[in-house]
């Protein structure tokens, strides 16, 4: 059963740890994707990676790393330094960037305390 | 920046009534959109794209329009049903950061309620 997966579905923090969050993909997509989602916002992009061991910051970037050892795998760590980090995280994949379509995880909802 | 945008925020419509959800773009060079449903607490999901060397793409209930000259981006939805209420947002693809790469930007969003 192919897809993206995300876990925790929810998480709670208290203020100033860090957090990560998983992202799982069997869909052998090359590009992964991290977004942010506030309360009847749309998406942010926070990261991307395009191909393993590379990936490129997005549009709020700042307080959040990303890793990209597996084709498979793109965990996203929230840092202490993220000033506002209660939101909706977003996962999703390619097979390439651009005029292709993402496929989402089914999301994690961060509380920090 | 350019940005896609949304007419209007909340649209609300009778059971087995269309819906029309609308979405505005501003990038002339944007070629491929996406409409995503996003139910509550759950992540989007596809609905239907459409490529700009068309006008028109029909699925199962839902069309998308394609206007290039006053960009504009539409989607009905036939013979609406409860299981269709909520968020809808467009995506269009756009050159990310001048570097080439290039992403989808996506819109604020669109909340569809069905009344039974």
């Amino acid at each position: 059963d192919g897809g993206i997966t995300q876990s925790p579905k929810y998480l709670f923090r208290k203020e100033g740890q860090n957090v990560t969050l998983s992202c799982e993909q069997n869909l052998n997509h090359d590009a992964m994707y991290w977004y942010r989602q506030d309360p009847g916002q749309g998406l942010r992009l926070i990261y991307y990676s395009q191909i393993v061991n590379d990936f490129q910051k997005g549009d709020i970037a700042e307080g959040y790393s990303v890793s990209r050892e597996k084709k498979e795998s793109f965990p996203l760590t929230v840092t202490s330094a993220q000033k506002n980090p209660t939101a909706f995280y977003l996962c999703a994949s390619s097979h390439g960037t651009g005029d292709n379509e993402q496929f989402f995880g089914p999301g994690t909802r961060l509380t920090v305390l | 920046g350019e940005s896609v945008g949304l007419h209007l925020p909340t649209l609300s419509v009778q059971e087995g009534d269309n819906s029309i959800i609308n979405c505005a773009y501003s990038n002339s060079a944007s070629d491929y959109f996406i409409w995503y449903k996003q139910e509550s607490g759950k992540g989007p999901q596809f609905i239907i794209d459409i490529r700009s060397n068309m006008d028109k793409r029909q699925g199962q209930r839902v069309t998308v329009l394609l206007n290039k000259t006053v960009k504009h981006l539409s989607l009905q939805i036939a013979a609406t049903q409860p299981g269709d209420s909520a968020v809808y947002f467009c995506a269009e693809n756009m050159e990310y950061s001048g570097a080439g790469s290039y992403q989808l930007t996506f819109g604020k969003g669109t909340k569809l309620s069905v009344i039974p």
